[in-house]
């Protein structure tokens, strides 16, 4: 998973609070990603980004929102958190189109209570 | 949305055994690709497939585009410890940005 960095790592929120989850990359890629893993249910599209500047929606994007201010960076924002969005957290980036250039952070394992 | 259905959901091997698993969608896609997902770990690509009836093998991992365009399989020959996780597949379409996951495969 070398150069997808995603902080933090885990957090627990209480219903209402907000946070943001970074996601940081190092490989000059122009597609990033937010997925979120619940068991049973693989991995589902948040939001994603096609370029600096640039963000859309995907599968799941309620309750969610995101920034791509730097190309380097992707920002996924929970502005009041519910226990639904209790999950795992990946980010992702890939030089064109999803498939065999996407790398995958290790994960954001996120609690809301 | 859309998600891909794999089975089996999870299984137990003697280390040694092959392992067989699969993947099928209601519609089709012209890129099939395999992760694997370690515990504590983001997926990472196994083997990518671009055309209907691909096969094509990693090492002792060997996997196949279906002739539908539906489906994928996936085979891992004499298991070993360290092939134990969760195996997704996840389909897409050029000019998508998107991958459409499987639901995954324990093992």
């Amino acid at each position: 998973n070398a150069g997808v960095t995603q902080t933090p790592k885990f957090r627990v929120l209480k219903t209402g609070q907000s946070m943001t989850l970074l996601c940081a990359q190092d490989m000059n890629h122009e597609y990033m990603y937010w997925y979120r893993q619940d068991p049973g249910m693989g991995l589902r599209l948040i939001h994603y980004s096609v370029g600096e500047g640039t963000t859309a929606k995907g599968e799941v994007p309620d309750g969610y929102n995101v920034s791509r201010l730097k190309k380097q960076n992707f920002l996924l924002g929970l502005e009041s958190a519910a226990p639904s969005q209790t999950s795992v957290y990946f980010c992702a980036s890939s030089y064109w189109i999803s498939g065999n250039t996407i790398y995958f952070g290790e994960g954001s394992w996120l609690t809301v209570v | 949305g859309q998600q891909l259905n794999q089975s089996p959901q999870s299984m137990f091997i003697q280390e040694g055994e092959d392992v067989s698993m699969n993947c099928t969608s209601s519609s089709i896609f012209n890129t099939w690709l395999w992760y694997k997902q370690d515990p504590g770990e983001g997926p990472v690509l196994l083997i990518a497939l671009y055309k209907a009836g691909e096969l094509t093998s990693n090492g002792r991992l060997t996997a196949q585009f279906g002739i539908t365009r539906k489906d994928s399989f996936l085979n891992i020959s004499a298991s070993i410890p360290s092939d134990v996780g969760i195996y997704f597949c996840a389909g897409s379409n050029f000019g998508n940005e998107k991958l459409t996951f499987g639901t995954g495969t324990r093992l």
